[in-house]
């Protein structure tokens, strides 16, 4: 079974670095084809894609927000950690992390499991 | 402003047949599977639909999917009052290094 979970501080202010960890079981990140992804959503708005890791440690960003944010993993841990810097008001929102892979013919890749969400303020 | 174009609003009556669209372009839809989340109130996303048409086990066949060029589509038979949801569509950019993009949601009233 699969399962996510985000951590992480609930009320940063503004211009401070936030660092969310996503902690998983049920699947290993050194598996090929795995990936763990992050993905935002403002309170009442859309979801966001933010950020993506491999099995491979290959990390693919969000064009919009490349310069602000780092996403690293450790596989011995089965954590995920997503750091996002100089936040600003805008960025409040619940933030979620989810597994990534491909079905079975290899072809189509898909966010198929989320954790809770974690809702993130920033503010003074 | 999201990168695939939705509908922020539809609705239908118990029973009836809904279809949500999703636009985007050639280097997104046009060249890549899509995938659809359906978004119950205070939840998480689920994988509702994933390339373009196939349905994860535990998905009612009433949800069904489609794709041409640039523009794919979500049709709900047989509306349940439980589908009341925002639906998203998302699929992979192949332009600069890729990235995922997601459509803006639409808000699937039930009446």
């Amino acid at each position: 079974q699969i399962t996510l979970k985000e951590s992480g501080p609930t009320l940063v202010k503004p211009t401070q670095t936030l660092t969310l960890t996503c902690t998983f079981s049920g699947f290993s990140l050194s598996t090929s084809a795995v990936g763990v992804g992050w993905i935002r959503q403002p309170p009442g708005k859309a979801l966001e894609w933010l950020a993506l890791i491999y099995w491979d440690d290959d990390k693919r960003y969000s064009p919009s927000l490349k310069s602000r944010l780092t996403i690293t993993k450790d596989t011995s841990k089965n954590q995920v950690v997503l750091t996002m810097t100089n936040m600003d008001p805008v960025d409040t929102a619940t933030y979620y992390c989810a597994h990534s892979h491909y079905d079975s013919s290899g072809y189509y890749v898909f966010f198929d499991y989320w954790g809770q969400g974690t809702l993130v303020t920033v503010s003074s | 402003q999201s990168v695939l174009t939705q509908p922020p609003s539809a609705s239908g009556t118990p029973g009836q047949r809904v279809t949500l669209s999703c636009s985007g372009s050639t280097s997104n839809i046009g060249s890549n599977a899509v995938n659809w989340y359906q978004q119950l109130p205070g939840t998480a996303p689920k994988l509702l639909i994933y390339g373009n048409n196939q349905r994860p086990s535990g998905v009612p066949d009433r949800f069904s999917g489609s794709k041409s060029g640039t523009s794919a589509s979500l049709a709900i038979s047989g509306l349940q009052s439980d589908d009341e949801a925002d639906y998203y569509c998302a699929a992979w950019d192949d332009s600069l290094s890729g990235y995922w993009v997601f459509g803006g949601g639409t808000k699937l009233t039930v009446l």
